[in-house]
């Protein structure tokens, strides 16, 4: 299957300081990339699409301002977590959109604020 | 909301086939089944798909009841690695279209 990267793969970070995660398709173009937040024990909540060239539309309850998101390339988004907290202490995981059919998911970035 | 209903767990020996159900009672005529699984502290890794038939490939078999109401996925001979959650999901096929994720299955697998 496609292959889609994120970076880093885990991030420690101290409370008040900005995080930025990369998600790469490594071997296809992604017109729509979509990042997801994973806390312990429960299931992947969508927190935003994001599309090339355009503002990312953010889902009820995930404040844009917070999370920015940039996907300023075919191959490239960026979310950019901005004066993390400790609740903001998650999985972040990306996705990549392949001709509307299939979706490929990245490994997942852990992010701990201390 | 997810429009999925799956069991929470469901419990699989080695070398037999593992059979995890999908309840999908309010699909429409446009959304396809989609299957993935995540492995513990992974992202989730697609399995399969399908629209009305039946579909195999080299990891599964989605079965897909007549009405579409429901659905089974098939690995043939489970082994310890494809303990997961499953997910089983409905969606439409325009791009830029989320998947959303319901709870899942998690589905142990033991020698």
């Amino acid at each position: 299957g496609a292959v889609v990267s994120q970076h880093p793969s885990r991030v420690i970070c101290k409370s008040g300081t900005s995080v930025k995660i990369e998600c790469r398709s490594l071997d296809f173009q992604a017109t729509t990339m979509f990042w997801y937040r994973q806390f312990p024990k429960q299931s992947l909540m969508l927190m935003a699409t994001s599309n090339e060239g355009s503002k990312a539309t953010y889902e009820q309850g995930v404040e844009k301002d917070k999370f920015l998101i940039n996907h300023a390339s075919l191959t490239l988004s960026t979310l950019t977590v901005t004066s993390a907290h400790p609740e903001d202490s998650s999985f972040y995981i990306c996705s990549a959109d392949i001709g509307g059919e299939t979706q490929y998911f990245g490994p997942g970035t852990r992010l701990l604020v201390l | 909301d997810a429009k999925t209903t799956q069991p929470p767990s469901m419990d699989c020996a080695e070398g037999r086939a593992a059979n995890l159900p999908c309840n999908h009672s309010t699909i429409s005529g446009n959304e396809y089944v989609y299957w993935y699984r995540q492995i513990h502290s992974q992202g989730p890794q697609y399995i399969i798909h399908g629209l009305k038939n039946n579909e195999t490939n080299e990891m599964a078999s989605l079965i897909i009841t007549e009405d579409r109401k429901s659905s089974t996925l098939i690995l043939p001979h489970a082994t310890l690695r494809d303990t997961a959650v499953y997910y089983c999901i409905v969606r439409v096929h325009p791009a830029g279209t989320a998947l959303i994720f319901g709870k899942g299955t998690t589905l142990s697998v033991s020698s």
